[in-house]
């Protein structure tokens, strides 16, 4: 199956503790994102990389961090630098070719910080 | 802040009936689409309509698009069941850092039996 698996579903931490969410996709895609959802409310961008080894910045990249050393992979770390970590967190991907606009989302990982 | 903006909030209809959805947005735009969430999923990519386009069809979805007023829309006929589940519309900008999605706030559809 062609996909992407994030993983696990729910996650749950102490505050002040470091978490990382996995983010894995066998679509041969180039380009891959993180998002946060809060409750009732869209989409915002965390990060997001063009190619391997490289990323940038989104709209709320304070208190997370990414690394990009594999196509497939694209792990997300909330800080403990992070306010409000509590949310869902959704990766995404997506090709490079002209007309590859689409992004295929992960089923995500509910995370709760007490 | 969130570039577009989803009008309503939320929507209850009957079966068979249409649900319209709308989204206005900020800035210019390479391509407006729209995707779908099912309660705690991931989204699911549902039509895409091109800056240079007007309206474009897909089975039973019809998306418009108004550049001048930078605004969007989302028709749904002869609506199922099935198809209740959170909409948004998102706006593809690209920037000095490739292409970017930026995602409304959101309608929540529910259709009844």
């Amino acid at each position: 199956d062609g996909g992407i698996t994030q993983s696990p579903k729910y996650l749950f931490r102490k505050e002040g503790q470091n978490v990382t969410l996995s983010c894995e996709q066998n679509l041969n895609h180039d380009a891959m994102y993180w998002y946060r959802q809060d409750p009732g409310q869209g989409l915002r961008l965390i990060y997001y990389s063009q190619i391997v080894n490289d990323f940038q910045k989104g709209d709320i990249a304070e208190g997370y961090s990414v690394s990009r050393e594999k196509k497939e992979s694209f792990p997300l770390t909330v800080t403990s630098a992070q306010k409000n970590p509590t949310a869902f967190y959704l990766c995404a991907s997506k090709g490079q070719a002209p007309a590859d606009y689409e992004q295929y989302f992960g089923p995500g990982t509910r995370l709760t910080v007490t | 802040s969130q570039q577009g903006e989803e009008d309503p909030q939320a929507l209850s209809i009957q079966e068979g009936e249409n649900a319209t959805m709308n989204c206005s947005y900020k800035t210019s735009i390479n391509n407006l689409q729209w995707y779908r969430q099912n309660s705690g999923r991931g989204l699911v990519h549902l039509i895409l309509i091109r800056s240079n386009e007007r309206e474009k069809h897909s089975g039973r979805l019809r998306v418009t698009l108004d550049t001048s007023k930078k605004s969007s829309s989302l028709l749904i006929t002869a609506s199922r069941a099935a198809d209740t589940a959170s909409y948004f519309c998102a706006t593809d900008i690209l920037t000095g850092g490739g292409n970017k999605l930026t995602f409304g706030t959101g309608t929540q559809l529910k259709v009844e039996l």
